[in-house]
Order: C-alpha cells, then structure tokens, then sequence
C-alpha cells in the first residue's frame, strides 16, 4: 500500500463548485503539506502543518483552506473553484525529527476547474 | 521572483553517457539542498541531497555537486539509462525553524536508446 495517498486522483469540476482533496499517510509523519504545481513553475506551497494544531499559509494560499483532521489526514478545499486553480496538486509529509526536512510526496490529484 | 532556478526546461542525452542537470539559487540562507525525480501520474520522489557543509554527495549513479561561491548545483548521471527519463526538480532548503522546500521548475530528461 501506498504511504502517502490522495483522493481524488482526477477530478473535473465547474466554475464557482466547493471542492475538497483529501490526503492520507501511513508513515507517522507529524508534518504534511500541500503543494500545487503548474507548467514551468515548478511545485508551489499552499498551505502546511506541524501537527493538528498547527496550520501555516505558504507561498500562494489565496483561494484555498485546509484542515488536518487528525495526524495522519490533511485536506484541501477550494471553497470557489476558478479556472486559475486547474493544476496538479501534490500533498507530501516530512518527520520533524530527521532535520534533513526530505518530504515524501502523494501521486498527485489533476483538477480541471471548467 | 524565483529563488531556484533550473534554466533548462529539457535536455536529452544518450544512453550510457552523462547527463548533467543544472540549478542555480539566489537565497544565501538556503543550507541544505535536494533533487526529486517525477515520473507522469506519480509523485516527486526523494532522489538525492547535500548540506551546504559538503560540496559533493555521491549515491551509486548519481552525484550532486554544490558550488556555495556561485550559488549553484548539479546533479550527474552516470551512465544514463532510459529509465532515468523524467522530470527532475531541484529543491532547496534554510535554517530557519519552517524549512519549508523552495523547487525549481523541473528539467525534463530524456535519455535515448
């Protein structure tokens, strides 16, 4: 079984839908991440978490929310979905304790706003 | 503006050669560097590092190199095999408490038959 799943793997929605991502690991991370990634822009960071208590805002949050239900699930919502948010989408996990910050990436979900 | 850069979008190299992959960084603080590698429909996967402590990390047929003066790196392979066709993205790292990933935009490889 895969350590670091997501659901859904694609995903076609409408202008103006509520969407949710949702991640799961099974590799007792405590720190999870999500991250979009668009064509010649590499992987961007939207949002992460230290623990359950802990959310952070990364580099292009506008438009996204998430929640971590408990250590091992993080979610992502896009409360109002618009045509700029169709991208990959990656959520990853890290253990604080190895200090290298190595993250372990999901297979990734295709969303196409329409 | 873009912290790390990787100038190439592709490159293509025969199999059994070298091939070199390329990233450069602006950010001074950044200690602590890695390549992941990316497959269509998978995820980035952890494919080699190096602290700003070292200026080579050698793995079997791969082998970054840091150069701190120039602020760049370089991931070699050696020798190059068809299965090594993917996209690679340079990540870097800072000392602060997050040490949040910044990546590069990905250097597609393709190594021919």
């Amino acid at each position: 079984d895969a350590d670091v799943t997501q659901t859904p793997r694609n995903r076609i929605t409408k202008t103006g839908k509520r969407i949710m991502l949702e991640c799961s690991q099974t590799k007792g991370h405590d720190r999870m991440y999500w991250y979009r990634q668009d064509p010649g822009l590499g992987l961007r960071l939207i949002y992460y978490s230290f623990d359950v208590k802990d959310i952070n805002k990364g580099e292009i949050s506008d438009g996204y929310s998430v929640s971590r239900q408990a250590q091992a699930k993080f979610s992502l919502s896009l409360e109002s979905a618009i045509p700029n948010q169709t991208a990959l989408y990656f959520c990853a996990t890290s253990d604080s304790g190895q200090g290298r910050n190595e993250q372990f990436f999901g297979p990734g979900t295709r969303l196409t706003v329409l | 503006d873009q912290q790390v850069k990787q100038n190439s979008p592709s490159l293509s190299v025969q199999e059994g050669r070298i091939s070199i992959l390329n990233c450069d960084y602006t950010n001074s603080m950044f200690d602590y560097f890695l390549w992941y590698k990316k497959y269509p429909a998978e995820g980035p996967t952890f494919l080699i590092s190096i602290s700003s402590i070292k200026d080579k990390n050698e793995d079997g047929r791969f082998t970054v190199f840091l150069n701190k003066s120039a602020k760049h790196l370089s991931l070699h392979i050696v020798p190059s095999q068809p299965g090594d066709s993917a996209v690679y993205f340079c990540a870097a790292s800072g000392s602060g408490s997050a040490r949040q990933l910044t990546f590069g935009s990905g250097t597609q490889l393709t190594v021919l038959p």
